[in-house]
């Protein structure tokens, strides 16, 4: 398997513009999670899909936020609009179940410039 | 909610010494205590985990130990080499959710 696999690896954008992250997850894991990760905070869960739905989206920092998954193999974080300081990294992680005994795999991130 | 303290933020050692990174977690009820390395340009990738009936857990050069009374876990490198170089993280699990600690940035030099 190629592992969580997300995209762009990079995206610059202008304040105000709308921005889409990808991730599609290892083929049978059954949970989805988005991270951000800032040197300031460290990394956080935005939220966590299960089945497809999503199961708990406390972390998703404001209405601006939202996140997808329209079958079981894509997802969608995307942030409308955006300001500089949602510049972070952003990773996905699936697992196969929830909780200890499931590792959570990680994608290589995506690294968002807001300008 | 889970705070997870994690220390030193840097660390540099000789190749072939010894580096030890320590946690400490605040919930009880945290039962899962993993660590994750991330190497620049990638995703944090699981090295060794542990869990609350554990106290102790080895894989070759790496080990964890787990004090649950005391509520600090900590990951120990032997005989360090150049590519153990990268930013190692400490988590705590309650249920599903990581909480993870500020990072560790370990630079092992030859």
């Amino acid at each position: 398997d190629a592992g969580v696999i997300q995209s762009p690896r990079h995206e610059v954008t202008e304040m105000g513009q709308e921005v889409t992250l990808r991730c599609k997850p290892i083929s049978g894991h059954d949970y989805l999670f988005w991270y951000r990760q800032t040197m300031m905070r460290g990394l956080e869960l935005l939220i966590y899909f299960n089945n497809n739905v999503p199961i708990d989206d406390s972390g998703m920092p404001e209405d601006r936020f939202s996140a997808k998954m329209p079958n079981a193999s894509f997802s969608t974080l995307k942030i409308q609009p955006s300001e500089p300081r949602d510049s972070a990294v952003y990773f996905c992680a699936s697992s196969i179940g929830r909780g200890p005994y499931n590792e959570q795999f990680f994608g290589p991130g995506t690294r968002l410039t807001v300008l | 909610g889970e705070n997870v303290e994690q220390h030193p933020s840097t660390l540099s050692v000789q190749e072939g010494d010894s580096a030890v990174i320590k946690c400490t977690y605040s919930d009880s009820a945290s039962n899962y205590f993993p660590w994750y390395k991330q190497e620049l340009g990638k995703g944090p990738q699981l090295i060794i985990d542990i869990r609350s009936n554990v106290g102790e857990k080895k894989d070759q050069r790496i080990a964890v130990t787990l004090n649950k009374t005391a509520k600090h876990f900590s990951l120990h490198i032997t005989e360090t080499q150049p590519e153990d170089s990268a930013v190692y993280f400490c988590a705590a699990m309650d249920d599903y959710k990581l909480s993870f600690g500020a990072g560790t940035t370990v630079t092992v030099r030859a």
